[in-house]
C-alpha cells in the first residue's frame, strides 16, 4: 500500500450537482496531483498542488477546482456535474514536485446520473 | 499534441513465460518514465522507473528498457505469474515535472 488514502470510495450524483473528493497524501509528501480515469482509458492529469498552491493544470474546465491544506491533504471539487464526469478520480502524492515518483491512492468512483 | 501510447492493447502469456510490454512516446524532451500496474478496482501501483540518462534498469523480476533514439520504452516481466495479470501503463513526466502523461494501457492476461 502507498499510504495515500481517498474518500469516499464510491459516490453517485445527479447532473448539475457539486461534489467534493478528498485525499490524504503519504507521510512526508508535500505534493498532490489529481487525475481522472475514464473506463478503459489511462489517467488524465487534472492539476497538481504543491505547498498549498496550484502547480500546473491539465485540459479541464474551471468547474474543476482544488485545495491543499497545511497538512498537505487535498480536495477536488467539481461543480455543475455532467454525465461525462463519471470516472475514477485518482489522487497521487510525491515527495516534491519536479520529476519525483507519484504514488497513487485507490481512487474514488464517481457516477453521475 | 505529444502523447505516450502503447502498441498492444492485450497480451496473453502462459504462466512461467516472460512478458514484454511496449510503449512509444513522442516527447523527445521527456526525461523520466514510469511503469504502473493497475488491478481491477484499484489505483495504479508503481512498478519501476527510469530516467533518460539510463538505457536499462532492473527490479525484482522486472526490467525497463529505454531507447531514446526511437523513443521506445518496454517493460519485461520474467517468469510471469497469475498475480501479474493487470493493466500496465507507461507514463511520461513532462519537463516541468508536475504532470504524468499516460498511455491507454496494455492488459496482461496470464494463463495457468
Amino acid at each position: 500500500e502507498t499510504g495515500v488514502t481517498q474518500s469516499p470510495t464510491h459516490l453517485i450524483k445527479t447532473r448539475g450537482q457539486q461534489v467534493t473528493l478528498r485525499c490524504s497524501s503519504q507521510s512526508g509528501h508535500n505534493t498532490v496531483s489529481w487525475y481522472q480515469q475514464a473506463l478503459g482509458q489511462g489517467p488524465q492529469f487534472i492539476f497538481q498542488y504543491y505547498r498549498e498552491e496550484e502547480n500546473g493544470r491539465g485540459n479541464f474546465p474551471p468547474r474543476f477546482s482544488g485545495l491543499q491544506f497545511p497538512n498537505y491533504s487535498s480536495e477536488l471539487n467539481v461543480n455543475a456535474l455532467e454525465l461525462d464526469d463519471s470516472a475514477l478520480y485518482l489522487c497521487a502524492s510525491s515527495l516534491e514536485t519536479g520529476g519525483e515518483t507519484q504514488y497513487f491512492g485507490p481512487g474514488t468512483r464517481l457516477l453521475v446520473l | 499534441g505529444e502523447s505516450v501510447g502503447l502498441h498492444l492493447p492485450t497480451l496473453s502469456v502462459q504462466e512461467g513465460d516472460n512478458s514484454i510490454i511496449n510503449c512509444a512516446y513522442s516527447n523527445s524532451a521527456s526525461d523520466y518514465f514510469i511503469w504502473y500496474k493497475q488491478e481491477s478496482g484499484k489505483g495504479p501501483q508503481f512498478i519501476i522507473d527510469i530516467r533518460s540518462n539510463m538505457d536499462k534498469r532492473q527490479g525484482q523480476r522486472v526490467t525497463v528498457l529505454l531507447n531514446k533514439t526511437v523513443k521506445h520504452l518496454s517493460l519485461q516481466i520474467a517468469a510471469t505469474q497469475p498475480g501479474d495479470s493487470a493493466v500496465y501503463f507507461c507514463a511520461e513526466n513532462n519537463n516541468a515535472g508536475n504532470m504524468l502523461t499516460f498511455g491507454g494501457g496494455t492488459r496482461l492476461m496470464v494463463k495457468p
